[in-house]
């Protein structure tokens, strides 16, 4: 079974820390994806990741950086955390076949005070 | 801007009832999928339906896909309590990476 493992389950920060979200992945996939979730807007997708030191930007990456310095880990990275990234965060991981599922972490609940 | 847009947004029903969820989308796609997320939780897939592909079945679930309305529909037959989830429609973005949009999702309601 694939797993996608989130350092965190529930964070909790303040204004203008510097926060680390984790996502490690055990079945070698190429793809890398780092989404938040709120009510009434869905999962938008901020970074992606389709190799080691490889990074694209989603929809929504301002206020966010990413690193990805060995195949199985994705780090999402709040450089200086503001209350309005209070969120969901969700990562996922897919082989390279373009028809492939995503597989999801379990989350990680940030609150930013 | 969302490519899949999930239609009711909640649906409540009773045990052993069915459950019908829509989806709509706006471009030519190669292939649909859904996914169920559980409350608080990261999102599970569960079915994928190739542009060529009328109807899709897996257990109690099953998918049609008509690319001429660019509409999807997921049926969960004789639902349990255990089937209360929000479920989310995906289709690929017209990029070179082939990631993929997520529309908001149908919130079920399954009461005993």
């Amino acid at each position: 079974d694939v797993k996608v493992t989130q350092s965190s389950r529930y964070l909790v920060k303040r204004t203008g820390e510097k926060v680390f979200l984790e996502c490690v992945q055990d079945m070698d996939h190429e793809n890398m994806f780092w989404y938040r979730q709120d009510p009434g807007l869905g999962l938008r997708l901020i970074y992606f990741s389709y190799d080691v030191k490889m990074k694209e930007k989603g929809d929504i990456p301002e206020g966010y950086s990413v690193s990805r310095e060995k195949k199985e880990r994705f780090s999402l990275i709040l450089e200086s955390a503001s209350t309005n990234q209070t969120s969901m965060y969700l990562c996922a991981s897919r082989p390279k076949l373009v028809q492939e599922t995503q597989y999801f972490g379990p989350g990680t609940r940030l609150l930013v005070l | 801007s969302q490519q899949g847009e999930e239609d009711p947004q909640a649906l409540s029903i009773q045990e052993g009832e069915n459950a019908t969820m829509n989806c709509s989308y706006k471009t030519s796609i190669n292939n649909l999928q859904w996914y169920r997320q559980n409350s608080g939780r990261g999102l599970v897939h569960l079915i994928l339906i190739r542009s060529n592909e009328r109807e899709k079945h897996s257990g109690r679930l099953r998918v049609t896909l008509d690319t001429s309305k660019k509409s999807s529909s997921l049926l969960i037959t004789a639902s349990r309590a255990a089937d209360t989830a929000s479920y989310f429609c995906a289709t690929p973005r017209n990029s070179g990476y082939s990631t993929l949009t997520f529309g908001k999702g149908t919130m079920l309601l399954v009461s005993p």
